[in-house]
């Protein structure tokens, strides 16, 4: 099994671009969330997803937007980005019922 | 509201023996603890649930106050694997995992030789 992977690992933009960060795991898992990470900061919350088709916010949303068609993807997207989202981006996941959550790799994001 | 930790770094020697300490201002139902090592991705080490229920990883312990909303991880005779960024995260609500977390800023751990 490969886990939660997350692609592509780095990612350099200009302001105003758009992308999305792919987040796929192969565990089942019906939760599935997005947190960035900023020094010092710890982890936030962005999105999550306990189910396909269904997404909510964390603490961190703006600026992001998700959608969960299927189990095994979730990806995250900037619509325009802002040099205040360069950060690191994990994605997680777990079962119903587990407080045990698995982590990406992570993507880092640069935006200038 | 995000949960306090300290202390923010410490630097140990291998064998020695460390606490990391995490506080919330708020009730909680749970504590969970994650190591991260540079570079790499949050891993579970274990959780805390209200009413004294433990489930422990490796040789590292920890205790819940529920009164106090305060949570310790004792890392006792450290191993050099033992160095990392070690977060806490609350849980107001039953049935979190890291989606339904505050976590703290993390305490880096360093461990010599």
């Amino acid at each position: 099994n490969a886990g939660v992977t997350q692609t592509p690992k780095f990612q350099v933009l200009k302001t105003g671009q758009s992308m999305t960060l792919q987040c796929a795991q192969d565990m089942n898992h019906e939760y599935m969330s997005w947190y960035r990470q900023d020094p010092g900061m710890g982890l936030r919350l962005i999105h999550y997803s306990v189910g396909a088709g269904i997404t909510d916010q964390g603490e961190v949303p703006n600026g992001y937007n998700v959608s969960r068609s299927t189990t095994e993807d979730f990806p995250l997207r900037l619509l325009s980005a802002a040099p205040s989202q360069t950060s690191v981006y994990f994605c997680a996941s777990r079962n119903r019922g587990s407080e045990n959550s698995f982590f990406g790799s992570g993507t880092q994001l640069s935006v200038l | 509201q995000q949960p306090v930790q300290s202390p923010q770094a410490v630097i140990l020697r291998e064998g020695e023996d460390a606490v990391i300490n995490c506080s919330s201002s708020k009730a909680l139902y749970s504590v969970h603890w994650y190591r991260q090592k540079h570079g790499e991705a949050p891993v579970f080490l274990m959780i805390l649930l209200k009413g004294g229920e433990q489930k422990g990883h490796e040789k590292i312990s920890a205790s819940f106050n529920e009164k106090k909303q305060q949570s310790s991880l004792y890392l006792t005779a450290s191993q050099l694997s033992y160095s990392g960024t070690y977060f806490c995260g609350t849980d107001m609500y039953s049935g979190g995992g890291a989606d339904g977390l505050t976590f703290g800023k993390g305490t880096h751990l360093i461990i010599q030789p």
